[in-house]
């Protein structure tokens, strides 16, 4: 189980607006920032938003990232097929002194 | 272009040994922290190991500690990973990473292992 949850899936349809959420702790998102990592089985992992809000260089700005206390969440708009992955939160636990990621969000397009 | 490449997975049995290899290309290797993170099947990703851009501080999770080692060979651009005493539950894809100011901004596409 990991320290840091997310919901299993979200799904929607072309067009729409999701949004993911990390629940975490007073150390590890309320203290750290947090990156969203998008995931294809078979493939690496790719960073998507860092320092919580920073979208990398490439990503749409359709992409957006957000933190309040303990949570973090993660928004997608104008949702297209080519978002269909896995989306992991990751952050550093400055209390346990490891880096913890998410359970991971299955993103479905309808 | 920046590109990390792991090799070394393989079928073994428990108890046993295994190295797996992360090798650099693209970038300045000196200026990075290198991480390994696993993925067992159909669950989500899992820090193991991370070493310092001097290579002189390593982390490891608690799951692995005592039984993984982690290193760097600066003239070779690669990065290891020692496993020992492997287990069932050390069945995963194995992934690396790099990070400076960007935590895990470039990943490897994984090696996988099974116990």
């Amino acid at each position: 189980q990991s320290v840091l949850t997310q919901p299993p899936s979200v799904s929607a349809a072309p067009g729409q607006t999701i949004t993911i959420s990390c629940s975490g702790g007073s150390s590890n998102i309320e203290k750290n920032y947090v990156s969203w990592y998008q995931h294809v089985p078979g493939t690496a992992p790719k960073l998507v938003i860092y320092d919580t809000f920073r979208r990398r260089s490439g990503i749409p700005d359709r992409f957006s990232g957000s933190k309040s206390g303990t949570s973090a969440t993660l928004g997608i708009s104008g949702l297209q097929p080519g978002d269909e992955a896995t989306y992991y939160c990751g952050t550093r636990d400055s209390s346990l002194r490891v880096w913890l990621f998410g359970g991971g969000t299955k993103v479905t397009v309808l | 272009q920046v590109h990390l490449a792991e090799s070394g997975g393989d079928v073994v049995r428990v108890g046993e040994s295994l190295r797996l290899s992360c090798t650099l290309s693209g970038f300045d290797v000196d200026d990075y922290a290198l991480f390994w993170v696993r993925q067992a099947p159909g669950k989500g990703l899992e820090w193991v190991a991370s070493v310092s851009y001097d290579g002189r501080d390593k982390d490891y999770a608690a799951s692995v500690k005592g039984r993984f080692t982690i290193s760097r060979d600066y003239s070779k651009n690669t990065l290891y990973l020692q496993l020992s005493s492997l287990r069932p539950d050390d069945t995963a894809m194995y992934h690396c990473a790099r990070t400076a100011d960007t935590p895990f901004d470039v990943w490897g596409q994984g090696t996988m292992v099974n116990v």
